[in-house]
């Protein structure tokens, strides 16, 4: 595709609910990293892969959270058991990955509004 | 750990200059970046600091300074679509398997008229 794109857009969910959210990259990039943004806040980084290994799961805030991919393309972050502190916008970004030290831009999606009430 | 420190909020008049501040606290770096975020909107790249020095893209230009740990965004011209969030970040350690970007919490840049 163009962009990167995240479905839903928006979600609104019950507390103790399990949410999916759906991230698609842009076609060719080897590396996609969730984010999460709450209102005013920074991007906070909650997992990296590298084709459909993750090789970094060091932001996942607790074993509710996790996330698979599946043919170096689709991504889809579960939460188990939602809580109302996990209501934020959840942010999919998708990278070319090289060795050395070029940087590679990150090409972010429009991001799920997730509300737990 | 890392953290990076920048100003919450900005205020400027169009056609003005503006310079937006980060300071940071790194283990292993490589460079300061700068995105973009339009209220609602998905951040979008604009540029990357490797090297000591100033960087310039058209009405924007980013500086590092890794002897001071300090790095700007600073926009020229101001426009009233300029209005947005601004985040530096520290990118993913290279050749390595380390995923995380640290960023700021952003700064609000109200542009007025």
């Amino acid at each position: 595709g163009a962009g990167v794109s995240q479905s839903p857009s928006n979600k609104v969910t019950e507390k103790g609910k399990d949410v999916e959210l759906r991230c698609d990259p842009i076609s060719g990039h080897t590396a996609l990293y969730w984010y999460r943004q709450s209102l005013g806040q920074g991007l906070e980084f909650l997992i990296y892969f590298q084709g459909n290994s993750a090789p970094d799961k060091s932001g996942l805030p607790s074993d509710r959270f996790s996330a698979e991919r599946t043919g170096g393309s689709v991504s889809t972050l579960t939460i188990q058991r939602t809580q109302q502190e996990d209501s934020a916008v959840y942010l999919c970004a998708s990278s070319f990955r090289t060795s050395g030290t070029s940087y590679n831009e990150q090409f972010f999606g429009p991001g799920t509004r997730l509300t737990v009430l | 750990g890392q953290s990076l420190e920048q100003p919450s909020e900005v205020t400027a008049v169009e056609g003005a200059i503006v310079q937006i501040n980060c300071t940071y606290q790194t283990s292993g770096f490589y460079g300061l970046s700068w995105y973009q975020q339009h209220d609602g909107g998905a951040p979008t790249f604009l540029s990357y600091n490797g090297l000591d020095g100033l960087e310039e893209t058209g009405r924007f230009s980013s500086f590092l300074s890794r002897s001071d740990s300090y790095g700007y965004l600073l926009l020229q011209e101001l426009q009233m679509k300029d209005s947005a969030s601004y985040f530096c970040a520290v990118p993913p350690l290279y050749n390595t398997n380390a995923g995380k970007s640290t960023f700021g919490d952003g700064t609000t840049l109200t542009v007025k008229p």
